[in-house]
């Protein structure tokens, strides 16, 4: 069963820190990873996608890939309030499906 | 990114009826469409893999006959829930696969069956 993993929070941070959010995957031959963001009653929108190991950055948003730890992480600066969502990792292989992890719960605090 | 809508947004509708989905990819082709549903709090669940022109792929549990799609076209697929029951409420979303294997969802519909 290939599995994405992350833990489900709350995570609470304060406004303006950095909100550290991770994720692993078992599954050693995947390809492709993405973060969702996902307000309550809405569908997810993708943030952003990194395919290769190490650091890419957009905007206040950074993903680190490490595939030799099988793990990925978001890393949002400045966090503000409307930052204050669930966060979902994905995880693409050969085949066109992404598998999900169930999603890390961000609260920013003014 | 791309975008992708879906309609209706909420419909409500009685126990029996049957109830579509539309779902379109409005800026590109999208040969591979998902639907997924979700109940309150909790994950996204993957119901079927539709692909454009050929029979959709069902994830294990989910009654093929139950929860029709249709791919006809290159920019729209469509759900229907066949003979719809109280338990079927939930909210369902479509996504369409870009060219790097990312998803980009439609905003949902919220079904509610009385």
């Amino acid at each position: 069963q290939k599995e994405v993993e992350q833990n489900s929070g709350p995570l609470s941070v304060p406004e303006g820190a950095i909100a550290s959010l991770n994720c692993t995957y078992s599954d050693r031959g995947s390809q492709s990873f993405f973060w969702y963001r996902q307000y309550s009653g809405k569908s997810p929108e993708l943030i952003m996608s990194i395919y290769s190991n190490g650091d890419k950055e957009d905007g206040r948003f950074t993903a680190q890939l490490n595939k030799a730890s099988q793990y990925v992480s978001l890393l949002i600066r400045d966090s503000q309030p409307s930052d204050s969502a669930t966060y979902l990792c994905a995880v693409g292989g050969a085949t066109n499906k992404l598998i999900f992890g169930t999603g890390t719960l961000l609260a920013v605090q003014p | 990114g791309a975008v992708v809508s879906q309609h209706p947004s909420r419909v409500i509708c009685k126990s029996g009826t049957s109830v579509k989905i539309e779902c379109r990819s409005l800026d590109f082709q999208a040969t591979t469409m998902f639907w997924y549903r979700q109940f309150p709090k909790q994950s996204l669940m993957l119901m079927a893999t539709s692909n454009e022109g050929s029979k959709a792929t069902y994830e294990q549990g989910v009654e093929k006959d139950k929860f029709l799609i249709n791919h006809a076209s290159l920019t729209l697929s469509t759900l229907t829930v066949t003979s719809a029951h109280p338990e079927d409420s939930s909210f369902y979303i479509c996504s369409a696969r870009g060219g790097a294997g990312e998803q980009f969802f439609g905003p949902g519909t919220r079904l509610t069956v009385l």
